[in-house]
């Protein structure tokens, strides 16, 4: 799987847009952006994932370069209990694809 | 939707006993469940594999003998730590990916992890 590259931190003002970058400049054809997110003590939560289609749900906005290179996390509202771990993963889909973990962004957001 | 489960949710015990962690898909079906292992300040380094009904896959350097892995079932896996040592005090966390029910499918759900501390 291919390795992605983020920020280990960032800080972001409560009620404003959080935007996390990844960088995962050898992404394959049929690897998809996984995002997910670890609160303090707490397993991994699914947040996003898209192919090259920009992907909005209910907690997150996912922008792909078109190049998919490159993608970025939008919390669009940050608050105070968005603080944690984020992860961009690469993967394959099916049977063959893992989710590994590389260090993440730590996002703080402040009051 | 999509939640797994983990029991215990900790567990402290004394060197050289084993300790059996169970995983579980409560609203789909998963044929394939991930364990994981974090220790402090660090990330999420994966186990192995497990597939129902078939022998599960180890990443290197894990040992499988000391790892025991069953999925007996599309909702079940269970990680036994055999022999626990101190240095297998950490946070083990299992992970399902969904083939059926209500969840998205082919995505991974994490349970809440467990924390083993060995004495």
């Amino acid at each position: 799987d291919a390795k992605t590259t983020q920020p280990p931190s960032m800080d972001c003002a409560e009620g404003r847009a959080a935007n996390l970058p990844c960088n995962h400049s050898t992404i394959s054809g049929n690897e998809y952006v996984y995002w997910y997110r670890q609160i303090h003590s707490q397993g991994p939560q699914y947040i996003i994932h898209g192919l090259k289609n920009n992907e909005t749900n209910e907690m997150a906005s996912l922008i792909i370069t078109e190049d998919r290179k490159s993608s970025t996390l939008i919390l669009p509202h940050a608050t105070l209990r968005d603080t944690a771990v984020y992860y961009c993963i690469v993967r394959v889909a099916g049977n063959t694809g893992k989710l590994i973990f590389g260090q993440g962004t730590t996002l703080q957001v402040k009051p | 939707g999509a939640v797994v489960s983990q029991h215990p949710s900790w567990v402290i015990c004394k060197s050289g006993t084993s300790v059996k962690i169970e995983c579980r898909s409560l609203d789909f079906q998963a044929t394939t469940m991930f364990w994981y292992r974090q220790f402090p300040k660090q990330s999420l380094m994966l186990m192995a594999t497990s597939n129902e009904g078939s022998k599960a896959t180890y990443e290197q350097g894990v040992e499988k003998d000391k790892f025991l892995i069953n999925h007996a079932s599309l909702t079940l896996s269970t990680l036994t730590v055999t022999s626990a040592h101190p240095e297998d005090s950490s946070f083990y966390i299992c992970s399902a990916r969904a083939t059926s029910g209500r969840a998205r499918t082919d995505t991974q759900y994490f349970g809440p992890g467990t924390r083993l501390t060995v004495l």
